[in-house]
């Protein structure tokens, strides 16, 4: 069975720093792209990045330079290192397997609360 | 950055046929990227519900279907029930954008 456990969230104060992670089980997280895709509190969901199985990876521009996504294989487990955090990046955090064929975000992990404030 | 416009709400009776409409653009619906649609329950994390603009997951009902043309695509519900209530999202692949892309969203209500 496929299960997606993220870890980390928590209060955190502006230019901070927080690692988001997402312990994996049913499936190996080298081999696939996974996610991380936000929702803010009464908002919509945003798509944040990407680690494609071959290693690249992608970043909403409002992100970029700041969130770093990684994968330690060993553990089989997904990482979002967020750094100089803004009162703008509150919200959940889902991680999100991604199907190579079409895209589409498959398994969601339940979520984790970032809240980013002083 | 939602590309993908869809409206705020839309709502129905029971047993009534509801729509959903997800516009697009040129990078992304139009480019022949697949749209897929998501159903999000009040706190939980949203659940695959269409995929591949017309495809439905084991366990989804049939009352649910999609469709695609050109830089949209539509959700439908059919014999709308009250499980129904919640918010959906559309999402696709935007080439301009290298990147993932939803919906705004559509909250909707079973009157």
């Amino acid at each position: 069975e496929v299960q997606l456990v993220e870890s980390g969230g928590g209060l955190i104060q502006p230019g901070g720093s927080l690692r988001l992670s997402c312990a994996a089980s049913g499936f190996t997280v080298s081999s696939n792209y996974m996610s991380w895709v936000r929702q803010a509190p009464g908002k919509g969901l945003e798509w944040v990045s990407v680690i494609y199985s071959g290693g690249s990876t992608h970043y909403v521009d409002s992100v970029k330079g700041r969130f770093t996504i990684s994968r330690d294989n060993s553990n089989n487990t997904l990482y979002l290192q967020m750094n100089s955090l803004r009162a703008e990046d509150t919200a959940v955090y889902y991680c999100a397997r991604v199907n190579s064929g079409i895209y589409r975000f498959d398994y969601w992990g339940q979520g984790t609360l970032v809240t980013v404030s002083s | 950055q939602s590309v993908l416009t869809q409206p705020p709400s839309v709502s129905g009776a029971p047993g009534q046929r509801v729509t959903i409409s997800c516009t697009g653009s040129s990078s992304n619906i139009g480019a022949g990227y697949d749209v897929h649609w998501y159903q999000q329950l009040p706190g939980t994390a949203p659940k695959l519900l269409i995929y591949g603009n017309t495809n439905r997951p084991s366990g989804v009902p049939d009352r649910f279907s999609g469709s695609k043309s050109g830089t949209s695509a539509s959700l439908a519900i059919s014999g709308l029930q009250a499980e129904d209530e919640a918010d959906y999202y559309c999402q696709s692949y935007d080439s301009s954008l290298s990147g993932y892309v939803f919906g705004t969203g559509t909250k909707v209500t079973v009157l």
